[in-house]
């Protein structure tokens, strides 16, 4: 079973929908929990943390079910500048290594 | 201020040769982390680089080997390259205070082994 896995895509979606991706792990000594964005042929960057309370930043949703061991992201208003490929991460120890998952893509269209 | 730096950008290389990729980190930053991800993957966690030494390593075989100077500055090193080596190598790299939240992610290089 891998560490990290995510919904299989990619998402095609028109521009202003609402779409969701999910994401489970193994392990449930994880710690830390992001959603990187990774554009074609370009490197990962941080999107934002999720946390149990759930976080919120302008149409992003990021939630973490610790009980589940599940994290979600929901993108609202969908942007054509949002297609992109999205990875799940997780860190099982304080500032050590970042696992992945395959990540999910998708496609907004106008 | 720079961000994470890596060369070569792009590689081509032939299958039993040995490659050296190069990174800098941010400014300010003490901790090297290097990634592979291959096509349609996430990118895999090879090793971290702190003060000189490898600290923590992944599922990789030996074949990886890798340097941290007292610069902060990293090399990675592949031997006896294989097809599937083929892939994007990542170095990320963050500053002690800024814990797990502060991993800077360099553009990559491309290595294609034919």
């Amino acid at each position: 079973r891998k560490e990290v896995e995510q919904d299989p895509g990619p998402f095609n979606v028109p521009e202003g929908a609402t779409v969701a991706f999910n994401c489970t792990y193994s392990n449930s000594a994880s710690q830390s929990f992001f959603w990187y964005r990774q554009d074609c042929r370009k490197e990962p960057k941080l999107l934002m943390s999720v946390y149990s309370s759930g976080n919120e930043d302008g149409r992003f949703t990021a939630q973490l079910n610790r009980a589940s061991q599940y994290i979600s992201l929901l993108i609202r208003d969908s942007k054509l500048s949002d297609s992109a490929t999205y990875l799940c991460v997780v860190i099982m120890e304080y500032g050590n290594k970042l696992v992945f998952g395959a990540g999910t893509i998708l496609r907004v269209k106008s | 201020d720079a961000g994470v730096t890596q060369s070569p950008t792009h590689l081509i290389k032939t299958r039993g040769q040995q490659v050296t990729l190069r990174c800098s980190p941010k400014s300010g930053h003490d901790t090297v982390s290097w990634y592979q991800q291959a096509l349609g993957q996430g990118p895999q966690f090879i090793f971290q680089y702190y003060e000189e030494e490898e600290r923590q390593r992944g599922n990789f075989p030996d074949r990886f080997s890798g340097h941290q100077f007292p610069n902060y500055s990293s090399e990675l090193n592949v031997n006896a390259l294989l097809l599937g080596d083929s892939a994007l190598y990542l170095c990320a790299s963050r500053s002690p205070g800024q814990g797990t939240y502060g991993y800077t992610f360099g553009s990559g290089t491309r290595l294609t082994v034919v």
